[in-house]
């Protein structure tokens, strides 16, 4: 079945050095994607959304970039600190209104100080 | 503004008992979904509750059920547990009608199926 996927399950940086985190999605009828991450022994938490008629959107130190044409999704996160050292998911939403919601496997951020 | 609220955080049952894990949604918000996450994977979608009804589902067998109340807060219930239902249970909510409204998570309870 259609699904959403990360290509990377862990990502070691460099404290201060930017992040790059990619995911594949393939259902086309997709309209809505969703970054989460989520720290040990918590849920996930928020970070930044896109809907499906934008390219590009900034955030606090985070911008998401969306390219429907080859179906990929990332999160870019500036100057990395160590306590962005958590597992990131993205998410898409099943093309209902209901903001039902599939998630990838996630990839682990490590921070290196 | 108060967040989302999960009880109790741990839980250990025997495999074929039932359990009830509680939800509180954030303040303002009506709409309550439930999630299970196994060790290592993303959430996966168990279902959806507006206005204490069930208005989506995963691929979740019956014995998962569901109520929300009033007041906008929910239950999960499993009956006949099994080992594989071992998982940390997300409650998040949302508000309906808000186009896109991000789902908001509570930091889960702990299940262990023995």
């Amino acid at each position: 079945g259609e699904s959403v996927g990360l290509h990377l399950p862990t990502l070691s940086v460099q404290e201060g050095d930017n992040s790059i985190i990619n995911c594949a999605y393939s259902n086309s009828a997709s309209d809505y994607f969703i970054w989460y991450k989520q720290e040990s022994g918590k849920g996930p938490q928020f970070i930044i959304d896109i809907r499906s008629n934008m390219d590009k959107r900034q955030g606090q130190r985070v911008t998401v970039l969306l390219n429907k044409t080859v179906k990929h999704l990332s999160l870019q996160i500036a100057a990395t600190q160590p306590g962005d050292s958590a597992v990131y998911f993205c998410a898409e939403n099943m093309g209902n209104a209901g903001n039902m919601l599939t998630f990838g496997g996630g990839t682990r951020l490590m921070v290196k100080p | 503004e108060t967040g989302v609220t999960q009880s109790p955080t741990h839980l250990i049952k025997t495999r074929g008992q039932q359990v009830t894990l509680r939800c509180s949604s954030q303040s303002g918000h009506n709409t309550v979904s439930w999630y299970q996450q196994a060790l290592g994977q993303g959430p996966q979608f168990i279902f959806q509750y507006y206005r204490e009804e069930e208005n989506g589902r995963g691929n979740f067998p019956p014995r998962f059920s569901g109520l929300q109340f009033p007041n906008y807060s929910s239950e999960l219930n499993v009956n006949a547990l099994e080992l594989d239902d071992s998982a940390l249970y997300l409650c998040a909510s949302s508000l309906a009608g808000q186009i896109n409204s991000p789902l908001h998570f509570g930091n889960g309870t702990r299940l262990t199926v023995t």
